[in-house]
């Protein structure tokens, strides 16, 4: 069964400053995605960013980029010029490519110091 | 925008009693998720469904069940509640298309306690 493992349980950032959290997995197949997922406190889920397994390119939106190491099997997040709205419980996910569900990892929780 | 709903925030139950946790998506989504978010374990799958009447085991339906009778509607349903299911529990729905698109939306949760 793939599993997806989150080493930091806590990180904490400088506002403006750049993060990047960590996330590995473990997976037999060759075609997948990956997604970074926040969960700002009391509030709902909601997708930053996602990577096909088969591109090489690393996927970016706006100040989030990932770095999409296949070999590795890493996938971390990449948070630029950090703001107080980035605070929040970041989760690490996978999909195989012909499944429906995802594996998520345990978190790691963001806190911006102003 | 994609809407989940779920019929609670906040619950809190007597061991033993039957729990009812429902969620709507108002997107036509073929595929909704069950989860329970508890610290340091993440989001692990408790039941999912592709199709209206059709469920699929997660990783822990132990003590769990599901329902969806409407294509929109998936309820899950503690039979007789205990405190180890004190917990959060999140929906989730996508569209079941293959590909990179078929990315899952989120309810808001429901923090469920059971004394």
């Amino acid at each position: 069964a793939q599993t997806v493992t989150q080493s930091q349980p806590e990180m904490s950032v400088q506002e403006a400053e750049t993060v990047t959290l960590s996330c590995t997995y473990d997976t037999s197949e060759s075609d997948y995605y990956l997604f970074w997922y926040k969960q700002p406190p009391s509030r709902q889920m909601i997708l930053v960013i996602r990577q096909e397994a088969y591109k090489q390119q690393n996927a970016t939106e706006n100040r989030f980029s990932v770095n999409f190491q296949k070999a590795a099997k890493s996938f971390s997040l990449k948070i630029s010029d950090s703001q107080l709205g980035d605070a929040a419980m970041y989760f690490c996910a996978y999909r195989g490519y012909n499944n429906n569900d995802m594996r998520f990892g345990a978190g790691t929780r963001l806190t911006v110091k102003p | 925008d994609v809407k989940v709903t779920q019929s609670s925030r906040y619950l809190v139950k007597r061991t033993g009693e039957k729990v009812f946790l429902e969620c709507v998506q108002d997107m036509d989504h073929e595929n909704m998720f069950w989860y329970r978010q508890d610290p340091g374990l993440g989001l692990r799958l408790i039941y999912f469904s592709y199709d209206v009447k059709m469920k699929e085991k997660g990783d822990i339906p132990e003590g769990y069940s599901v329902s969806r009778e409407k294509k929109e509607r998936f309820s899950l349903i503690l039979e007789s509640a205990s405190t180890n299911q004190t917990s959060m529990y999140l929906c989730a729905s996508s569209n079941g298309l293959a590909g990179i698109t078929d990315t899952q939306y989120f309810g808001p949760g429901t923090r469920l306690t059971v004394l």
